[in-house]
Formats: C-alpha cells, structure tokens, sequence
C-alpha cells in the first residue's frame, strides 16, 4: 500500500462548478498537510497548507483534514479554467519516509468554459 | 532574476552515458531537492541537502550522485545513464526543512530521456 493515495482522474467540470478533490493516507504521523498546483510542463507550486486537523480557507479555495479518517480533502468554488492543473496532495511528519514531504500522485483537473 | 532555475530543459541521452542536471537558487535557502516525476509515482525524492557540504539520501537514490560545494548550487548527476531513468527531474528548494517543510520551491523541471 503507498503511503498516500489520489484518485488521478482525469476530472473535467464546468466552469463555475465547485471541485472536491481527496487522498487518503496510511501514516498517521503525518502531521502536515499541503496541497500544490502544477500546471503542464510547470513544476508544483504550494496553494494550501495545514497543520494537524481543521479547516483552512484561502479565497476561493478550503482545506480540510481528517486525522481520525486519515483524509484531506480540497475543494474549489467557483470553479475557473484558469484552475485547470494537477493537483497534488503532499504530507510530512516525525517518523515518516525520510521525514521528508511525502507526494501523491496528483489529480489533474479540467474547468471547461 | 531571483527563484530555481534548472538546466538544461530537455535532454536525450543514450543508456551508459553520464548525465549532469544543474540546479541554481538565487534565495539562499538552506534546503535543496531533487525529485523525479513519473506517471503513477508522483514525485518521489531522489536526494536532498541540508546545507552547503550536507546530503542524503532520498527514497530512490540508486545510479544518482549529487554534490553540494555552495548554497545556491545542487547538480544532480547519472553517472551511467540507463532507460529507467527517463522522466522528468525537478529541484526544489526551502527556507526551512523537518519539521515544517512547508514550502518547497520548485524549478521548471528537467525532461530526460534515454535512448
């Protein structure tokens, strides 16, 4: 079992949808939660960051954890094709892999005008 | 300009050959990154350092070497290139490392291919 899982997709919704994208992990030491955005031919850039369990709301975008559920989640309102990238969910802690960010392999996104 | 810059962009080499990845940043961060990005895998980490002098290994390290003379400096280098490492490199770069690790800086990311 990988130590984090992303359903790849591809997810394609209508502009102005709101988008809910997930994984799920097994290490419940992770205690850091971050969600990048990577466009094609781009590297990753950070959009959210989350530390333990709760909700984080930047603009247009919330975060959310589940630590009981192992579970992070990113949701998208109003959703623009501007916000068509892959997303990926990334996650660190004591005792992880190398203790290093640990990266899922990414969900990638269509917003159809 | 400030940021990460990789070099070169793309590359096509052919199996047994040696291969060098530059890797600059202009911030002075303390932590550098090397991962590689392959359909399925995600990004998973080859090598990393803690600073100038200071590196270890990552979770697939094998037929990578990486040195660190300066801060701003983190080549990656194949020293015998072969078909499964084909796949696109990236560095990246934080200001701080374990624990938080919260933001990593990504350069525009190497394409290689062997041949």
């Amino acid at each position: 079992q990988k130590e984090v899982e992303q359903d790849p997709g591809p997810l394609s919704v209508p502009e102005g949808a709101i988008v809910s994208l997930n994984c799920t992990y097994s290490n419940s030491a992770f205690q850091y939660f971050m969600w990048y955005r990577q466009y094609s031919r781009k590297g990753p850039e950070l959009l959210m960051y989350t530390y333990s369990s709760g909700n984080k709301e930047d603009g247009r975008f919330t975060a959310q954890v589940d630590k009981s559920s192992k579970y992070i989640s990113l949701f998208i309102r109003d959703s623009q094709p501007s916000d068509s990238a892959t997303y990926l969910c990334a996650m660190s802690g004591r005792g992880t892999s190398y203790d290093k960010v640990i990266f899922g392999p990414g969900t990638s996104l269509s917003v159809i005008p | 300009d400030a940021g990460i810059t990789q070099s070169p962009r793309y590359k096509i080499t052919e199996t047994g050959r040696q291969v060098t990845l530059m890797c600059h940043q202009t911030w002075s961060h303390s932590y550098m990154f090397w991962y590689r990005q392959d359909l399925g895998h995600g990004l998973r980490l080859i090598y990393y350092s803690a600073a100038a002098d200071i590196t270890d290994k990552g979770e697939v390290p094998d037929g990578y070497v990486v040195s660190r003379s300066k801060t701003e400096n983190f080549p990656l280098t194949l020293e015998s290139a072969t078909r499964s490492q084909t796949s696109v490199y990236f560095c990246a770069s934080s200001e701080r490392g374990f624990p938080t690790n919260e933001k990593l800086f990504f350069g525009s990311g190497t394409q290689l291919s062997v041949l």
